[in-house]
């Protein structure tokens, strides 16, 4: 079993969706946890942080259930630059990250 | 930008040889990681370095080595490379305390 994983997709939504993604991670002594994003063949970049609170940044929402062990990301309205791979990440500790594979976002016009 | 510089940005190699990969910390950090990227996949961590000592690593066998200088700067060999391991190499790094990493934007390594 993976330690973080994640549906791949990829999730083809029109403009102006609401999309969802989830991700579940096995190791319940994880401390902190994150959403990246990366563009093809770039480095990925932390798009939030998530906290078990649940955290808003403009369009974008997370949450995190350490009961479940489980992550989700929230956009609304999709615009066509959010287009990209988005990286579950769990930090156990000291910094050292555990990726999941990645789902990746397709927003059409 | 980051201020985490990677070079080169691409590689050739053949299955056999040696390659070293270079990272340059942005100001003030004093960690550097690095994580290997297969086409497909998401970022593998390697190893991680603090004041020049390493001080984690993943699951990558130990042909796979790594230093970092007093500038905080590393580096990260591969000897006796297999086609396996053709990936995107990223550094990052980070200040002690700050969950915050910074990714260079990576070597593009591949081994024919």
């Amino acid at each position: 079993r993976k330690e973080v994983e994640q549906d791949p997709g990829p999730f083809n939504v029109p403009e102006g969706a609401t999309v969802a993604f989830n991700c579940t991670y096995s190791n319940s002594a994880s401390q902190s946890f994150f959403w990246y994003r990366q563009d093809c063949r770039k480095e990925p970049k932390l798009l939030m942080s998530v906290y078990s609170s649940g955290n808003e940044d403009g369009r974008f929402t997370a949450q995190l259930n350490r009961a479940s062990q489980y992550i989700s990301l929230l956009i609304r309205d999709s615009k066509l630059s959010d287009s990209a791979t988005y990286l579950c990440v769990v930090n156990l500790s000291g910094n050292m990250l555990t990726f999941g594979g990645g789902t990746r976002l397709m927003v059409k016009p | 930008e980051t201020g985490v510089t990677q070079s080169p940005t691409h590689l050739i190699k053949t299955r056999g040889q040696q390659v070293t990969l270079r990272c340059s910390s942005q100001s003030g950090h004093n960690t550097v990681s690095w994580y290997q990227q297969a086409l497909g996949q998401g970022p593998q961590f390697i190893f991680q370095y603090y004041r020049e000592e390493e001080n984690g690593r993943g699951n990558f066998p130990p042909r796979f080595s790594g230093l970092q200088f007093p500038n905080y700067s590393s580096e990260l060999n591969v000897n006796a490379l297999e086609l396996d391991d053709s990936a995107l190499y990223l550094c990052a790094s980070s200040s002690t305390g700050e969950e915050k990493l910074f990714f260079g934007s990576g070597t593009q390594l591949s081994v024919l």
